[in-house]
C-alpha cells in the first residue's frame, strides 16, 4: 500500500501474476480518485480513474476497486508484463475543495520478475 | 503526437541565480499546472493556471513565480532559486480542472534541478 516515508512500498510479482495495488485514504470527503504510473525519466501516465459513487471500474488489463467504507483504493492490473515495473500512486481529489484540490500519494513501486 | 514538453530536462545552478523552467502543450488545455516531486512526499502542486491571464497559488509556491500569457506556454520562474528547491518538477495540463470527467492530468517529463 501506499504510506509516508522515505522508502516506497515495493511489490514484485512474477510475469503473467496479477497484481494489486493498495491506496488508503484518510479524508471522507474525497469523491475522484485517479491511478497513475511513473515509469523511471518519465512523467506520470493516467491509467484509470473512479468517481464516489463507483465501487469498481475497470478499463484494458486494469480494475480499480473503491472501498469507501475503509476509505480504502485498489488497483488490479491482470496478467503483469515487465512493462507493468514502475511506481503507481493514487491521487485523490476532495469535495468543497474547489476544482483543483488533488492530492497525490507517494507511490508503490512495482517489480516484475520475468 | 500530443504532449507536454519541458526544458531543460536537467539544469544545474547556483544560489540566486534566476532560472525558468518552461512548459508547452499542445493539446489546447486550458487547465496548466505545476508540481514538485521530492522523496517521501509525493507530487505537490506549486502553482496551477486554469486559463490564459489566471493563475493561483498551490501547496507550496513560496519561492516561484508563474505566468500564463498564451494557452500554451506556462513557465516557472525561481527568481532566487535556493538549496531546498532542489527537485524534480513537473509541468501538467488538462482540457479542464481535475475535477472534470475525462480530463486527466497530462504531465512531462520532469526537469531535474540541483541548486548549490
Amino acid at each position: 500500500g501506499e504510506s509516508v516515508g522515505l522508502h516506497l512500498p515495493t511489490l514484485s510479482v512474477q510475469e503473467g501474476d496479477n497484481s494489486i495495488i493498495n491506496c488508503a485514504y484518510s479524508n471522507s470527503a474525497s469523491d475522484y480518485f485517479i491511478w497513475y504510473k511513473q515509469e523511471s525519466g518519465k512523467g506520470p501516465q493516467f491509467i484509470i480513474d473512479i468517481r464516489s459513487n463507483m465501487d469498481k471500474r475497470q478499463g484494458q488489463r486494469v480494475t480499480v476497486l473503491l472501498n469507501k467504507t475503509v476509505k480504502h483504493l485498489s488497483l488490479q492490473i491482470a496478467a503483469t508484463q515487465p512493462g507493468d515495473s514502475a511506481v503507481y500512486f493514487c491521487a485523490e481529489l476532495t469535495r468543497g475543495g474547489g476544482a483543483n484540490n488533488l492530492f497525490f500519494g507517494t507511490g508503490t513501486r512495482l517489480t516484475v520478475i520475468p | 503526437e500530443a504532449q507536454v514538453t519541458q526544458n531543460p530536462r536537467y539544469l544545474i545552478t547556483v544560489t540566486g541565480k534566476k532560472l525558468t523552467v518552461t512548459c508547452s502543450q499542445n493539446m489546447n488545455h486550458e487547465y496548466m499546472s505545476w508540481y514538485r516531486q521530492d522523496p517521501g512526499l509525493g507530487l505537490r502542486q506549486i502553482y496551477y493556471s486554469m486559463n490564459v491571464e489566471v493563475t493561483d497559488k498551490g501547496d507550496v509556491p513560496e519561492g516561484y513565480k508563474v505566468s500564463r500569457k498564451e494557452k500554451r506556454n506556462f513557465p516557472l520562474i525561481l527568481e532566487s532559486p535556493s538549496p531546498n528547491q532542489t527537485s524534480l518538477y513537473f509541468c501538467a495540463s488538462s482540457l479542464y480542472p481535475p475535477r472534470e470527467t475525462n480530463s486527466p492530468l497530462h504531465f512531462g517529463n520532469g526537469t531535474r534541478l540541483t541548486v548549490t
